[in-house]
């Protein structure tokens, strides 16, 4: 079955700092969705990607699909406080099925 | 336009107790899903509602059962709480197809004693 794997599990930057999460699949990606969570929260969409090279960026916050469509990272520029939170890969595995990494816990320091 | 929306928020049982989480979305999606949270599991699917009128299991059903009351309202029941049904519980829905991208509400924080 297919798997996503996020790296690293959890990071702390000094603000301003830029940052780099990655998220690997065991299978080609068909759709590959970036999502952002707070404690206590619901999951809020960031970005989807399907082509591959397909690269998207909102406000500082740019995320890049590989060729292979087996990687995608997400790069967050001259972070700031309130990037901090859960970012969560997730693929479409089959019609009517997701699946999700485990999460990278983001801390910035002000 | 407020998106997906569950109720309630936190919710605190004692084993053995059933309870029902209510899930509502206004973006006229065809698709609705349960998922759970555990820490260091990720999300996990329990049940899923490709249209109105069909429901079917995901990867963690045991436990579980769910309403596709219309097109907007998906609930979850846990009919005999466990322990092992502490979780974050998330309501999501997509468009028309199986692989759109999906939303979530805000989840409810179960706590089974």
């Amino acid at each position: 079955s297919q798997e996503l794997e996020q790296s690293p599990q959890s990071l702390i930057v000094q603000e301003g700092k830029n940052l780099t999460i990655n998220c690997t699949s065991s299978k080609t990606l068909y759709g590959l969705y970036w999502y952002k969570q707070k404690y206590g929260e619901g999951l809020i969409f960031l970005m989807m990607l399907q082509k591959g090279g397909e690269e998207k960026s909102h406000e500082k916050i740019t995320a890049k699909l590989d060729e292979k469509k087996q990687q995608s990272s997400l790069h967050i520029t001259a972070s700031q406080p309130s990037h901090a939170g859960i970012y969560l890969c997730g693929a479409a595995s089959g019609t009517y099925k997701y699946i999700f990494g485990t999460g990278t816990r983001l801390k910035v320091l002000a | 336009n407020a998106g997906v929306t569950q109720t309630p928020k936190f919710q605190v049982l004692k084993t053995g107790q059933s309870m029902t989480l209510q899930c509502a979305q206004d973006m006229n999606h065809n698709s609705m899903y349960w998922y759970r949270q555990d820490p260091g599991m990720g999300l996990r699917l329990i049940y899923y509602s490709a249209s109105e009128g069909t429901t079917d299991k995901g990867e963690v059903p045991n436990g579980y059962n769910v309403s596709r009351l219309n097109k907007r309202e998906f609930s979850l029941r846990l009919e005999s709480a466990a322990p092992s049904q502490t979780s974050v519980y998330f309501c999501a829905s997509s468009s028309n197809r199986g692989t759109d991208t999906q939303y979530f509400g805000p989840g409810t924080r179960l706590t089974v004693l």
